[in-house]
């Protein structure tokens, strides 16, 4: 069955180091997003794909940064990770097509940074 | 950008009980999702529902885009309800759509 994984799923970090969620999806879809969940915040698109060498800026990229290099991949990376940054994050894809955006999560990955 | 708010924030049901959980926004849309994450943080889609009505097993869907709401109804509740459940809503383009996402509507369900 097609799906979207994600890896870590749990991770201890240390105040300025650089840290990398992985997001893999076979679904094959054009789309992929990435969100982070906060109590009291619900969830917040940091950053988006629509495709291969397509990246843009959600409501809280500040401190992420994201590449496409191929459909199935979208690796979040936090340059210097920051407290603010602990938070549980979820990876996301979607056919994209003009039809339809149902979106598709990938089970999430719960970054502390000490 | 759009604004999204549900309510209520909390619900407490017992078992066997209906409910609607509501889904206003400030703007126009034409992609709207319902979403329920369970207790181990698993967010599964339940309804893609930009307008109209939709059924699954107890569980139903109406949107409403011109007064800009959507509303989920559970009935006959089950433990295994228990969660928070997100609206979602966004405008669809050529290429995809970014969903903007309610606070969530936390149910519990006691035996």
């Amino acid at each position: 069955d097609a799906e979207i994984t994600q890896s870590p799923r749990h991770k201890i970090t240390e105040t300025g180091r650089q840290v990398t969620l992985a997001c893999h999806q076979t679904w094959n879809h054009n789309n992929m997003f990435w969100y982070r969940q906060d109590l009291g915040h619900g969830l917040r698109l940091i950053h988006y794909s629509y495709g291969v060498q397509d990246t843009n800026k959600g409501e809280v990229s500040d401190g992420y940064s994201v590449s496409r290099s191929n459909t199935e991949d979208l690796p979040l990376t936090l340059e210097s990770a920051a407290s603010s940054q602990t938070s549980v994050y979820f990876c996301a894809s979607s056919t994209g097509t003009p039809s339809t955006g149902e979106l598709f999560f990938g089970e999430g990955s719960r970054l502390t940074v000490l | 950008g759009i604004q999204v708010e549900q309510s209520p924030p909390d619900l407490i049901l017992q078992e066997g009980a209906n409910s609607t959980l509501r889904c206003n926004f400030s703007d126009s849309v034409n992609n709207l999702q319902w979403f329920h994450q369970n207790p181990w943080g698993q967010l599964i889609n339940l309804f893609y529902i930009p307008s109209g009505t939709k059924q699954n097993g107890r569980l139903s869907a109406t949107t409403v885009a011109t007064e800009r709401y959507s509303l989920l109804y559970i009935s006959s509740s089950q433990t295994t309800d228990s969660g928070v459940y997100f609206c979602a809503v966004g405008v669809l383009e050529t290429s995809g759509s970014r969903l903007t996402f309610g606070e969530g509507t936390q149910l519990t369900v006691n035996p």
